[in-house]
């Protein structure tokens, strides 16, 4: 199978610019997460999606926003872009979202805004 | 509520001896460990997990962990480490019945030739 994808890999914008993620889980995965990633901050959970519908969100404004299509495939959308938004996204995906899945992840995006 | 304590955020060995990376978990239900490894530009790949079987949880490239629920403990070891070993490890917990997967602010294991 192969494993979850995530383009681009790498990304410059400037402040104030949108931007707009993709990922592609494994196939028969139904449950996509996102993470932000920094050196600061570490590993920080920004939302999951269920079967087209967001389950979880982590604490992040509401310029982060994400949504799911029916093959399970997911974007997620940074709005007015900050300094501080620079860093390496990470999509993960599971079958059915429960706690017991084991999360795979894709090589992420890395995000450097100017 | 769920949380993950890895204690350490650098830990350096010499290769050949033993590592060991520390985690403490809390939560108020019978919990699901997994221990992460990130390569640098690479995303979370999975070493182990637990989920309430053998308490002793073996994973890939020769480590270990053991759940000890009197300690609220799940710590990662190696008997002999190697250069490759060298990357960041995130523990992580997440709850039966529950979705939600807490990770911890991941330790950054440095191998010395």
């Amino acid at each position: 199978k192969a494993g979850v994808t995530q383009t681009p890999r790498y990304l410059i914008k400037t402040r104030g610019q949108q931007v707009t993620l993709s990922c592609s889980p494994i196939s028969g995965h139904r449950s996509v997460s996102w993470y932000q990633q920094t050196p600061g901050q570490g590993l920080q959970f920004l939302f999951e999606y269920f079967s087209e519908t967001q389950r979880n969100k982590g604490n992040f404004p509401g310029r982060f926003s994400g949504r799911q299509f029916s093959n399970s495939r997911s974007e997620m959308n940074v709005s007015t872009l900050e300094l501080g938004d620079s860093a390496l996204y990470l999509c993960a995906s599971r079958t059915s979202g429960s706690g017991a899945d084991t999360q795979y992840f894709g090589p992420g995006t890395r995000l450097t805004v100017l | 509520a769920q949380s993950v304590t890895q204690l350490g955020s650098h830990v350096s060995v010499s290769e050949g001896a033993l590592v060991l990376l520390r985690c403490n978990y809390s939560s108020s239900v019978p919990p699901y460990l997994f221990w992460y490894v990130q390569y640098p530009n690479q995303g979370l790949q999975l070493l182990l997990k637990y989920t309430s079987a053998a308490t002793l949880v073996k994973g890939i490239n020769g480590f270990e962990a053991e759940f000890k629920k009197s300690e609220t403990s799940f710590h990662l070891t190696k008997p002999s480490a190697h250069m490759s070993d060298a990357a960041e490890y995130f523990c992580a917990v997440s709850e039966a019945g529950g979705f939600k997967t807490i990770f911890g602010a991941g330790t950054r294991l440095f191998v010395k030739a």
